[in-house]
């Protein structure tokens, strides 16, 4: 089973449109929660952390569900430019490497 | 101010030669990340190294991978030979002390590897 786990999309939604990437994670002893965004032939760069009591960046949400353990990012307003894959990441207690998942593809269409 | 720099960009050569790939990370940051990133596993540790030691290198796939980082500025990662299954993109990522609650690992543009 793998660490962190997504739906790989792809999610194809119209602009305008909100949408919904889950994640869940095995380690119960992961500490720290992320989503990064990666565009296509591009390097990932960090989106937002999530936190125990959820938290908003503007058109985008994250939550955490640890007794589930469960990650979600929400995306409301989606604009051509959120085109890209969104990768789930998570770090396990005393570490400082990063975990990631495969990451959900969203496209959004004109 | 210089982000992460990896080289080469682009990487193709025949199965048996030896590859070597090279990062250097932003300055001052103390940890340095490889990863290796695949169509089939996506983006998996290959090993990092903090304050120039290696701490986990249990992602490397086998006696093939070697990586170095004599001094805080400069890391190589080396296949030695090279495999047809080696061929992916190659991250280098550093991240800053002090910052370890959060999260951002900065990633050079990889290096893209073909092996024939």
């Amino acid at each position: 089973r793998k660490e962190v786990e997504q739906d790989p999309g792809p999610f194809n939604v119209p602009e305008g449109a909100t949408v919904a990437f889950n994640c869940t994670y095995s380690n119960s002893a992961s500490q720290s929660f992320f989503w990064y965004r990666q565009d296509c032939r591009k390097e990932p760069k960090l989106l937002m952390s999530v936190y125990s009591s959820g938290n908003e960046d503007g058109r985008f949400t994250a939550q955490l569900n640890r007794a589930s353990q469960y990650i979600s990012l929400l995306i409301r307003d989606s604009k051509l430019s959120d085109s890209a894959t969104y990768l789930c990441v998570v770090r396990m207690v005393g570490r400082r490497a990063l975990t990631f998942g495969s990451g959900t593809r969203l496209q959004v269409q004109p | 101010d210089a982000g992460v720099i990896q080289s080469p960009r682009h990487e193709v050569t025949e199965m048996g030669q030896e590859v070597t790939l090279r990062c250097k990370p932003i300055s001052g940051h103390n940890s340095l990340f490889w990863y290796r990133q695949t169509m089939m596993r996506g983006l998996e540790l290959l090993i990092y190294f903090n304050n120039n030691v290696p701490i986990d290198d249990s992602g490397m796939p086998e006696d093939r991978f070697s990586a170095k980082m004599p001094n805080a500025s400069f890391s190589t990662l080396k296949i030695q030979p090279s495999e047809p299954r080696d061929s992916a993109v190659y991250f280098c990522a550093s991240s800053a002390p002090g910052l370890a609650g959060s999260g951002e690992l900065f990633f050079g543009e990889g290096s893209r590897l073909t092996v024939l």
